[in-house]
């Protein structure tokens, strides 16, 4: 049972674009939902989080939407730059764990 | 000051064999969790300590995996008769308060592979 699902396993996009990331989940009782980053050969680290009772948060660069009907949270990140080329993972908290998607790997090209 | 650090990076051992995971979580956290990555999937939620009591195992996959945290600061994770499935990147995090809304910080992982 997947609750957590990033259904693209890769997104390529553009030096000075936006960045757009999708996650899908099935369980409602998350109350809060989070983005890590992961560059290869280090472990994931935090970048953004959105609590079930909000619809969006923003921080710098990156924006994180949430659409509880849907059951689907976004991250935006604008402009893209080379340094944001790493796995994106989203997380749903719930019950005391944390439930991970697959991870989006994102390629920003030149 | 440092973060969370997993030692060794790499292992590799035979079918069969008992392996021991290291875990030094950062200076002062309270809290500890043990994840398993599996290649190109996401982390999965293994155990959880709050100082050296172990709150939630509910996610070790069999009675091979066991993780201890005897003095509330390094934690082990040991898994005995490896299989090949067993095979992953096992991840360790710490977060500062016993909260699971706390921030959770994550080691570079120890990449396990069973032959």
């Amino acid at each position: 049972d997947q609750q957590v699902k990033q259904n693209s396993p890769s997104l390529s996009v553009q030096e000075g674009r936006i960045s757009i990331l999708n996650c899908d989940y099935t369980n409602s009782m998350f109350d809060y939902f989070l983005w890590y980053k992961k560059y290869p050969a280090e472990g994931p680290t935090f970048l953004i989080s959105i609590s079930s009772i909000k619809d969006k948060n923003e921080d710098g660069r990156f924006t994180v939407f949430l659409n509880k009907s849907a059951k689907h949270l976004s991250l935006h990140i604008v402009p893209s730059q080379p340094g944001d080329s790493a796995v994106y993972f989203c997380a749903g908290r719930g019950a005391q764990k944390l439930v991970f998607g697959q991870g989006t790997r994102l390629t920003i090209n030149p | 000051g440092a973060g969370v650090s997993q030692s060794p990076r790499y292992k590799v051992a035979k079918r069969g064999q008992d392996v021991a995971l290291r875990c030094d979580p950062i200076s002062g956290h309270v809290s500890l969790f043990w994840y398993q990555q599996a290649l190109g999937q996401g982390p999965e939620f293994l155990t959880y300590f709050q100082n050296e009591a172990q709150l939630d195992k509910s996610g070790l996959p069999s009675d091979r995996f066991f993780a201890e945290r005897p003095e509330g600061s390094v934690s082990t994770l040991k898994i005995q008769r490896t299989q090949q499935e067993d095979s992953a990147v096992y991840l360790c995090a710490s977060s500062l308060m016993g909260q699971w809304r706390d921030t959770q910080y994550f080691g570079p992982g120890t990449r396990l592979t069973v032959l």
